[in-house]
C-alpha cells in the first residue's frame, strides 16, 4: 500500500506564480484534508473534504483552492503564490466514522515562493 | 485559532527517563490523538482516546484524557533516544468530528 502520495517534495515559486500540489491516497478514505505547518506553529488546516464533491474551508483557506472529483486525489491550488505561503504542506486522510479515527500523512511538500 | 496547545514547548531528557507531555483544547470533542513527527517527516498516529475514555495505553506510553478540564497528558516511560521527535495533539471536534484540529507540538530531546 503506498497510503497517502504527495507531490512534488520540493517546489520554489516566483512570487504570482500559480501551482496545484497533489495528494492521492488509495485506502478509500472519505476524509481528506491538508494542513501547512510553520515553524512554532504547529498543523493550520487549509481545506478539507469529506467525499467526493464536497470540501469546505479550514482556519486558514484564503490564497488556495481545493476540489475533490474522486475519492482518491484531492489537489490544492495555490492560485497566486506570496512569500507568506512559504511552508510545508501536508495532505492527510481518514476514514469516516463516528468514533474516531486516526489520519494517515503524506511526506510533505516544502515550498518556498520568492 | 487552533484548538490544541502543548505544554512544554520542549523537553529535554535523559535516556531511561520518563516524558510527560500535556495537552489542552477549547471545545467539546469526539476524540483526541497523538501524533509523533520526526524532523522534516510527516506525523504518524500513535493512539487514539475518546472523549468517554479517561485512560488509554499502548506499549510504553499512556494517555489521559480529562474532558471537564479539557486536557490530556502523554506518557512515554523508560525513554530512548530514537523517541526524540515532536509530538503534537490532535481534537476532533464534537460538532465536527471530521476536521482534525492540532495543536502547536511539544519538541522532546531524548539524550543517550
Amino acid at each position: 500500500n503506498a497510503g497517502v502520495t504527495q507531490t512534488p517534495k520540493f517546489q520554489v515559486l516566483k512570487t504570482g506564480q500559480s501551482m496545484t500540489l497533489q495528494c492521492a491516497q488509495d485506502m478509500n478514505h472519505e476524509y481528506m484534508s491538508w494542513y501547512r505547518q510553520d515553524p512554532g506553529m504547529g498543523l493550520r488546516l487549509i481545506h478539507y473534504s469529506v467525499g467526493a464533491g464536497i470540501t469546505d474551508q479550514g482556519e486558514v483557506p484564503n490564497g488556495y483552492n481545493v476540489s475533490r472529483s474522486t475519492t482518491e486525489d484531492f489537489p490544492l491550488r495555490l492560485l497566486s503564490a506570496a512569500p507568506s505561503q512559504t511552508s510545508v504542506y501536508f495532505c492527510a486522510s481518514r476514514e469516516q466514522g463516528s468514533r474516531g479515527a486516526e489520519a494517515f500523512f503524506g511526506q510533505g511538500t516544502r515550498l518556498t515562493v520568492v | 485559532s487552533q484548538q490544541g496547545e502543548e505544554d512544554p514547548q520542549a523537553l529535554s531528557i535523559q535516556e531511561g527517563e520518563n516524558a510527560t507531555m500535556n495537552c489542552s483544547y477549547k471545545t467539546s470533542i469526539n476524540n483526541l490523538q497523538w501524533y509523533r513527527q520526526n524532523s522534516g517527516r510527516g506525523l504518524v498516529h500513535l493512539i487514539l482516546i475518546r472523549s468517554n475514555e479517561r485512560e488509554k495505553h499502548s506499549g510504553r506510553l499512556r494517555v489521559t484524557l480529562d474532558t471537564s478540564k479539557k486536557s490530556s497528558s502523554l506518557l512515554i516511560t523508560a525513554s530512548r533516544a530514537a523517541d526524540t521527535a515532536s509530538y503534537f495533539c490532535a481534537t476532533a471536534p464534537e460538532d465536527s468530528s471530521y476536521k482534525l484540529i492540532f495543536g502547536s507540538g511539544t519538541r522532546l530531546l531524548v539524550r543517550p
